[in-house]
């Protein structure tokens, strides 16, 4: 059964840093894309940022780009994202999400819980 | 304000049929598979529908998923108290960058 566990959500100052991690297990990570996909308070779903199955593609939502990093350690199972120069409206349920392939593409099959940021002073 | 367009809030009585539209573009939906997801409340999303007219395991056969030029629809048939959630549709982004778009979700209320 493919479970994922988010952790490293809080509250963090504007213009801080925060470290977001997803372990998984129930399937070979190291065959799967993964995804960071958000969700501000009341709001809808907001894609973040997919990684390919070996690391080597990686793509980013506009708004983040240049301020936020994916990451991934196969050996592991652990996916990251690394996010710099927060800003207010960075608050957000953050969403770690299994791709049904290796690469990226749009279909998200599993999700964890998800972990609360909140950007305030 | 999201590239994908869906319609706020659709709502229709047990047992009838409903159906959530999301409109795009040629640079994404028109030439890209459509995803649509089903969250309920406080909880995560669950794919419903991929490949614009597939279900995954589990899904039933209540909920399927169209697509016409640049629109997609999702439908319900045979709705349940327990379809109450918010839906999204999403696809891929290819022209003016490699990025997942969601719509922006549509609230099924069953009366």
């Amino acid at each position: 059964q493919v479970r994922l566990v988010e952790s490293g959500g809080g509250v963090v100052q504007p213009g801080r840093s925060l470290r977001l991690s997803c372990t998984a297990s129930g399937f070979t990570f190291t065959n799967y894309g993964m995804h960071w996909v958000r969700q501000a308070p009341g709001k809808g779903l907001e894609w973040v940022a997919v990684l390919s199955h070996d690391g080597n593609n990686k793509f980013y939502a506009d708004s983040v780009k240049g301020r936020f990093t994916i990451s991934r350690d196969n050996s592991k199972n652990t996916l990251n994202l690394q996010m710099s120069s927060l800003r207010a409206d960075d608050t957000a349920v953050y969403y770690c999400a299994k791709d049904m392939y290796s690469s990226s593409s749009q279909f998200l099959t599993s999700w964890g819980q998800g972990a609360l940021v909140t950007v305030s002073s | 304000q999201s590239v994908l367009t869906q319609p706020p809030s659709v709502s229709a009585a047990p047992g009838q049929k409903v159906t959530i539209s999301c409109s795009g573009s040629s640079s994404n939906i028109g030439n890209n598979y459509v995803s649509w997801y089903q969250q309920l409340p406080g909880t995560a999303p669950k794919l419903l529908i991929y490949d614009t007219d597939k279900r995954p395991s589990g899904i039933p056969d209540r909920f399927s998923g169209s697509k016409s030029g640049t629109s997609a629809t999702l439908g319900i048939t045979g709705l349940q108290t327990g379809d109450e959630a918010d839906y999204y549709c999403a696809t891929w982004e290819t022209v003016l960058s490699a990025n997942v778009l969601f719509g922006g979700g549509t609230r099924l209320t069953v009366l």
